[in-house]
């Protein structure tokens, strides 16, 4: 079983949509989520960053984090053509361990 | 302020050969980390450091090794070459604040370096 498992998609939604993302996991060691968004050949984008259970919110962004679940997710309101890249999520253990891993991405598009 | 900078954007070298991809962090910077991306398995941690020490390595052969010099600068090599080293190499850099109230742990990454081993 995968660190960390990502449903790949691809995910197409028309522009105004409502976009849900998930990611689950294993290890119970994680303590930091991230949100990662990466255009075509850029490099990943920080979105948003959460510290052990609970929901952030940022502009039309929110990601939420359930470790009794093991379960992440972020959601895209009034989502826009612009929206449209590769998502990851990306996790961290705590302590001296500065590793990232990653989700494998979830391909959006967001249609006009 | 500029961001992560990584040189060259694109290689093509030949099985056997050995390469160096250069990573310049955000001024102030003190970590800097690499990443292999590939469509088959994602992006991969291959190293982390920290004031020029090496703090966390992933599961990667030997062949891949990396270093970080006083001013932060990074370069990781390859050597002997194989066609599965084809991938997307990114650097990110990080500016570690451990306070979790106000925790800026977000790495930064580059546009990375696209390697192509023929």
């Amino acid at each position: 079983q995968k660190e960390v498992e990502q449903d790949p998609g691809p995910l197409s939604v028309p522009e105004g949509a409502i976009v849900s993302l998930n990611c689950t996991y294993s290890n119970s060691a994680f303590q930091y989520f991230m949100w990662y968004r990466q255009y075509s050949r850029k490099g990943p984008e920080l979105l948003m960053y959460t510290y052990s259970s609970g929901n952030k919110e940022d502009g039309r962004f929110t990601a939420q984090v359930d470790k009794s679940s093991k379960y992440i997710s972020l959601f895209i309101r009034d989502s826009q053509p612009s929206d449209s890249a590769t998502y990851l999520c990306a996790l961290r253990g705590g302590g001296s361990n500065y590793k990232l891993t990653f989700g494998k991405g979830t391909l959006l598009t967001v249609n006009p | 302020k500029a961001g992560v900078t990584q040189t060259p954007r694109y290689l093509i070298k030949t099985r056997g050969q050995q390469v160096t991809l250069s990573c310049s962090p955000i001024s102030g910077h003190r970590s800097v980390s690499w990443y292999q991306q590939t469509p088959g398995q994602g992006l991969q941690f291959l190293f982390e450091y920290f004031s020029e020490t090496q703090r966390n390595k992933g599961n990667f052969p030997g062949r891949f090794s990396g270093r970080q010099f006083s001013n932060s600068r990074s370069e990781m090599n390859v050597s002997t070459l194989e066609l599965g080293d084809s991938a997307l190499y990114l650097c990110a850099s990080s500016l570690f604040q451990l306070t979790r109230t106000e925790f800026n742990y977000g790495y930064t990454f580059g546009s990375g370096t696209r390697l192509t081993v023929v």
